[in-house]
């Protein structure tokens, strides 16, 4: 079956500007988790959902957030970028909250100049 | 606090060379699990093996095999015959079934490996 899969995978912004990326989980999947790669923190949890619901937050600020609907596909949005949001953004999705495992989609690679 | 160290940054072999990964985490929780993620240059996380608190049996897949010992906190990772296409950074992950953050995958800093021909 279909993995999970993120649009779009690359993308250049300038400051100030802001993103939407999109996640699609897999089939059957109800959570969907969105992490930040970056060299210097390595990776972070942003936040996750389930059944259209924001469950658990990471600590990140305000400008980041997300949705999700009732198809499960999940949007995360990041306004008034800033260069320190150049990043690979991951989904991951899984069956439900702390069920099984997660699996990742290839990523977003979000540039910010 | 959750945290998982991966004290190996960079690991350099020879192909054909067998390979262990160390992983250790911390963590208050009983219930929780640990996992290990390949990262090829792609960039998507690959999912290798998943194993629960409760479970300390010794895994072998293929060339894959897995050590985990809850005496000494580690949940490390061991490939047999390394070939170049190990070539990836391999990251060790926790997660605890607790509610709230606990729940988020806990990542290491993860280990490149190089496999030279």
């Amino acid at each position: 079956k279909a993995g999970v899969t993120q649009t779009p995978r690359y993308l250049i912004k300038t400051r100030g500007q802001q993103v939407t990326l999109s996640c699609s989980p897999i089939s059957g999947h109800r959570s969907v988790s969105w992490y930040q790669q970056t060299p210097g923190q390595g990776l972070q949890f942003l936040f996750e959902y389930f059944s259209e619901t924001q469950r658990n937050k990471g600590n990140f600020p305000g400008r980041f957030s997300g949705r999700q609907f009732s198809n499960s596909r999940s949007e995360m949005n990041v306004s008034t970028l800033e260069l320190g949001d150049s990043a690979l953004y991951l989904c991951a999705s899984s069956l439900g909250l702390a069920v099984g495992e997660l699996f990742f989609g290839e990523g977003s690679r979000l540039t910010v100049l | 606090a959750q945290k998982v160290t991966q004290a190996q940054t960079e690991i350099s072999v020879v192909e054909k060379e067998d390979v262990t990964l160390d992983c250790v985490y911390e963590t208050r929780d009983t219930t929780y699990y640990l996992f290990w993620y390949k990262q090829p240059p792609s960039g998507e996380l690959v999912f290798l093996i998943r194993r629960n608190s409760f479970d300390e049996q010794n895994e072998i897949s293929g060339r894959y095999s897995w050590n985990f010992q809850k005496s000494t906190s580690s949940f490390n990772f061991t490939i047999t015959a390394s070939q170049v296409v190990d070539s990836a950074v391999y990251f060790c992950a926790l997660r605890t079934i607790s509610s709230g953050s606990a729940r988020q995958l806990t990542f290491g800093s993860g280990t490149q490996l190089t496999v030279l021909p």
